[in-house]
C-alpha cells in the first residue's frame, strides 16, 4: 500500500540550530510532495510543493526541502529555527487523481 | 466566505447516537476533502469531491459512514450509529484544482468529536 513516512516523532532545538526532518514515501511513478505545518491552535497550512523541475523546493519562512528521486525522500531544511518555528510538520504525497495522504507528523519544539 | 468554515467545533454525543458534520469551503473550490486525525496522527484520508461527485471514498472506515455534497458547494459528513473508536478530530479543506492535481489544500479548523 501507498505509504509516507516520518521517522521522527518529536524533535527538540535550540533557537539557531539547524532543522531536518525525513520524509519517505512508497509510491511508484511521478508524485506530488508537500510539506504542511499545523502551529498550535491553527489549521493545517502549506508550508512548500514539489510538482516538477528543480528537486530543491523553496518555501514560506525560510524552509526549503529537497526531492531526491532515488531513495524516495524529501526532506524538510531549516538553517536557523526561530521558537515561532514550534509547530507540527506533515509531508504528503499524492499522485494524479488520488487524494493528498498524509504522514503522522512531527512534533517540533524550539527552545529560547 | 474568507476560509474553510465546519461546524459545529466541538460534538460530544452517546454511543449510538447519528451525528452530521457540515463543511463549507472557499467559494469557487472544485475539490473538497475529508480526513480524520487522531491525537498524535497525521491526517488520515476518508473522501473527497470534484464538484457534486464523490471521487473517492476509499478512506470511509465502514458503511456507518457517509458523506455528500449535492450542490457542488457545502458537504456534510455523517456517522451513523457512533462507536467511541468515532472519536477523532475531523477536517475538512477545499482546493481550487480538482482532486490529485497538486492544488493546495485550505483546511478548516476542524470537527472534534467526542463519543461517550
Amino acid at each position: 500500500a501507498q505509504s509516507v513516512s516520518q521517522h521522527n516523532h518529536h524533535v527538540i532545538l535550540s533557537e539557531a540550530a539547524s532543522l531536518e526532518l525525513g520524509c519517505n514515501y512508497s509510491y511508484g511513478g511521478t508524485v506530488n510532495l508537500f510539506w504542511y505545518v499545523q502551529y498550535p491552535g491553527q489549521h493545517l497550512q502549506l508550508l512548500l510543493k514539489y510538482f516538477s523541475g528543480d528537486p530543491l523546493v523553496k518555501g514560506i519562512k525560510g524552509f526549503e526541502a529537497e526531492f531526491i528521486k532515488s531513495k524516495f525522500s524529501f526532506n524538510l531544511r531549516k538553517p536557523s529555527v526561530q521558537w515561532s518555528d514550534t509547530a507540527e510538520y506533515f509531508c504528503a504525497v499524492n499522485q494524479a487523481g488520488t487524494a493528498l495522504i498524509f504522514g503522522k507528523g512531527t512534533t517540533l519544539s524550539v527552545s529560547s | 466566505g474568507a476560509g474553510v468554515s465546519q461546524s459545529p467545533r466541538y460534538k460530544v454525543t452517546k454511543r449510538g447516537q447519528d451525528v452530521a458534520l457540515r463543511c463549507d469551503p472557499i467559494s469557487g473550490h472544485v475539490s473538497l476533502y475529508w480526513y480524520r486525525q487522531a491525537l498524535g496522527q497525521g491526517p488520515e484520508f476518508l473522501t473527497y469531491f470534484n464538484y457534486e461527485a464523490q471521487q473517492d471514498k476509499s478512506g470511509l472506515p465502514n458503511d456507518r459512514f457517509s458523506a455528500e455534497r449535492p450542490e457542488g458547494s457545502i458537504s456534510t459528513l455523517t456517522i451513523q450509529r457512533t462507536e467511541q473508536r468515532d472519536s477523532a478530530m475531523y477536517r475538512c479543506a477545499s482546493s481550487t484544482l480538482a482532486g490529485g492535481l497538486g492544488g493546495e489544500l485550505f483546511f478548516g479548523e476542524g470537527s472534534r468529536l467526542t463519543v461517550l
